[in-house]
């Protein structure tokens, strides 16, 4: 079993709609979560970083933490064609010296 | 402030050569993590340096090798090339202190005939 599952999608949405991506991770000492987007021949550009559970939210985007569930979720309001991208999930045990572990991607389309 | 710079950008190698790819982090980060990319398995961790010293290592052969210099560059090397070994590699950097935020080079597109 993999340490972190992502769906890969691909998903492909409205512009306008709200979107959805979640992650699920079997290592309860996950403290620190992070989103990353990665466009096309790009290298992924970190979104969100969130410590333990709760929200975080950053313009159009939210990004939740449910320890007890070992889940993680990104929300996207407002979805924009700009959106479309692969997106990463990432976490850690520890804020230093701990390999980041991710997931494997979903990919995004807003359709115009 | 300059990005996480990766060279070259793409490489044609075939089976058997072995091959280095470099990484320039920030200005400042003292710690370099390299990870492979491929569509099936995702981003998997190959190493860590920080101050010149390996911190980290992920699950890969010892074909798969690195170093950090005194200025935090950081060189991966990958000898005895094989097709699987066809991927992204990407290069990330972050201070190795107490934050967290990792930030990407644009990675080096490695392809293996």
């Amino acid at each position: 079993q993999k340490e972190v599952e992502q769906d890969p999608g691909p998903l492909s949405v409205p512009e306008g709609a709200i979107v959805s991506l979640n992650c699920t991770y079997s290592n309860s000492a996950f403290q620190y979560f992070m989103w990353y987007r990665q466009y096309s021949r790009k290298g992924p550009e970190l979104l969100m970083y969130t410590y333990s559970s709760g929200n975080k939210e950053d313009g159009r985007f939210t990004a939740q933490v449910d320890k007890s569930s070992k889940y993680i979720s990104l929300f996207i309001r407002d979805s924009q064609p700009s959106d479309s991208a692969t997106y990463l999930c990432a976490m850690s045990p520890s804020n230093t010296g701990n390999q980041f572990y991710f997931g494997t991607g979903t990919s995004l389309t807003v359709i115009p | 402030k300059a990005g996480v710079t990766q060279t070259p950008r793409y490489l044609i190698k075939t089976r058997g050569q072995q091959v280095t790819l470099s990484c320039s982090p920030i200005s400042g980060h003292r710690s370099v993590s390299w990870y492979q990319q491929t569509p099936g398995q995702g981003l998997q961790f190959l190493f860590e340096y920080f101050s010149e010293t390996q911190r980290n290592k992920g699950n890969f052969p010892g074909r798969f090798s690195g170093r950090q210099f005194s200025n935090s560059r950081s060189e991966m090397n990958v000898s005895t090339l094989e097709l699987g070994d066809s991927a992204l590699y990407l290069c990330a950097s972050r201070t190795g202190l107490n934050t967290d935020t990792q930030y990407f080079g644009p990675g080096t597109r490695l392809t293996v005939l």
